[in-house]
């Protein structure tokens, strides 16, 4: 079966930098994703990374480690409107997701 | 504008009745996909269409089916709707490997609220 860990919920202050990990376990693997949900959103994509390191897209960047089944999405300078529910997710012939992560920003 | 269109956005029914949603991919994309979202739940994978034919199947219910028709729509039939699947229903669709964007991601559409009472 497959299986997608993250932390339930992360509290951060507006400013700061934060990180969300990921942990999985599938049968089959060719990337990992991370999205970004708005309370009563549609999910938008965010990154992609098919292989070890880092991928950085602005004040976002994402990180893999195929041997330890992890990655981490590191949000910088974060904004209030960065509050939302960040999913990662598996890639294989389909793509299955986590069950998300609520992020707060505090002011 | 995601390219993803979904209809209807806000769907009310009750117990026992058979509803259908539709999708239209964006434009050039094969794949579609659908996912359920029930509160506070993560995405639940239920089925994906490929040019027509049914490519892989998740957690999708006996009651519910789909299809994906010559123009690329597809559409999700429900059946003896139960309370409990009151949910989000999203739509995504994926273009090949390459040519994205996203490349190797989905484009979701609004999604479909379905509440049953």
């Amino acid at each position: 079966g497959q299986s997608l860990e993250q932390p339930s919920e992360v509290t951060a202050v507006e400013g700061a930098i934060v990180q969300i990990n990921c942990t999985y376990q599938t049968s089959g693997f060719y990337g990992l994703s991370w999205y970004q949900q708005h309370d009563g959103g549609a999910p938008t994509f965010l990154s992609y990374n098919a292989l070890d390191g880092l991928e950085e897209t602005g004040r976002f960047s994402s990180f893999l480690s195929r041997s330890d089944s992890y990655g981490y999405l590191l949000l910088q300078e974060l904004q209030m409107k960065d509050s939302a529910s960040y999913f990662c997710a598996v890639r294989d012939d389909k793509i299955i997701f986590g069950k998300g992560t609520r992020l707060h920003i505090l002011p | 504008d995601s390219g993803v269109t979904q209809t209807p956005k806000h769907l009310i029914t009750a117990t026992g009745q058979r509803v259908t949603l539709r999708c239209s991919p964006r434009s050039g994309d094969l794949s579609v996909y659908w996912y359920q979202q029930s509160l506070d739940q993560g995405l639940q994978f239920l089925i994906q269409y490929y040019n027509g034919e049914e490519r892989a199947k998740g957690n999708i219910l006996e009651r519910f089916s789909a299809q994906q028709f010559p123009d690329l729509h597809s559409e999700l039939n429900l059946s003896s709707l139960e309370l409990g699947d009151s949910a989000l229903y999203f739509c995504a669709s994926s273009s090949p490997p390459g040519q994205g964007p996203p490349d190797y991601g989905y484009t979701f559409g609004s999604g479909t609220r379905l509440t049953v009472v």
